[in-house]
């Protein structure tokens, strides 16, 4: 079945504790992106990827990091993760170089930080 | 520069009426849009996408919207509202990203 999967779902830290959210998907997409999702502000795009070892900040990118090895995993590294980046955190991937086709969404990852 | 507005944060109908949520939004060359729905505590489906071919899009469960150039409006319609239809909608506009509108909330009165 051709999906995107996170991990973990759901995920409660606490300040400046280092952690990831990891993104995989099977259907060989060259584009993928994060996304953090808070009530009135629709989805904001954190970084996005065209393919392999390339990576472009999005419109909030300030406080996380990303990486692409390989083409079918993308995770989201907070490295000092703060209260504000308690959010519902979206990845997902689409075919094309610029990603202009239709994105495939994961489930979301929940994050609390205290 | 792209941009989108959703110009409904909430929308309410009556179950059997018609739906209406509106969309504009800003690109400096010709778009790709999408409309996506997100129903509660799930991920984001895509409803519809316009990549220059028709300008009216068929989507799935009904849906569908109009590409207007002259009006830069992307709104997205159906003719009878169901129960299931309550969801948060969102309006996607892409350039080398994806800008996701703020979303418009449906609710659906029985």
């Amino acid at each position: 079945e051709a999906q995107v999967t996170q991990n973990p779902r759901y995920l409660i830290t606490v300040t400046g504790k280092k952690l990831t959210v990891t993104c995989s998907q099977n259907m060989n997409h060259e584009y993928m992106s994060w996304y953090r999702q808070d009530p009135g502000l629709g989805l904001r795009q954190i970084y996005y990827s065209m393919n392999v070892e390339v990576t472009d900040k999005g419109d909030v990118p300030e406080g996380y990091k990303v990486s692409r090895k390989e083409k079918r995993n993308f995770p989201l590294i907070l490295e000092s993760p703060s209260p504000n980046q308690t959010s519902l955190y979206f990845c997902a991937s689409s075919a094309g170089r610029k990603g202009l086709g239709e994105q495939f969404f994961g489930p979301g990852t929940r994050l609390t930080v205290l | 520069a792209q941009s989108v507005t959703q110009l409904d944060s909430h929308v309410s109908v009556s179950e059997g009426t018609p739906v209406l949520l509106r969309c504009n939004y800003s690109s400096s060359y010709s778009p790709s849009l999408f409309w996506y729905v997100q129903h509660p505590n799930k991920g984001l489906q895509l409803l519809l996408k316009y990549t220059s071919a028709a300008t009216l899009v068929k989507g799935i469960n009904g849906f569908e919207a109009e590409f207007k150039k002259s009006e830069t409006s992307f709104h997205l319609t159906k003719p009878s509202a169901h129960m299931s239809d309550a969801a948060e909608y969102f309006c996607v506009v892409t350039g080398n990203q994806f800008y996701f509108g703020t979303g418009t909330s449906l609710t659906v009165i029985p």
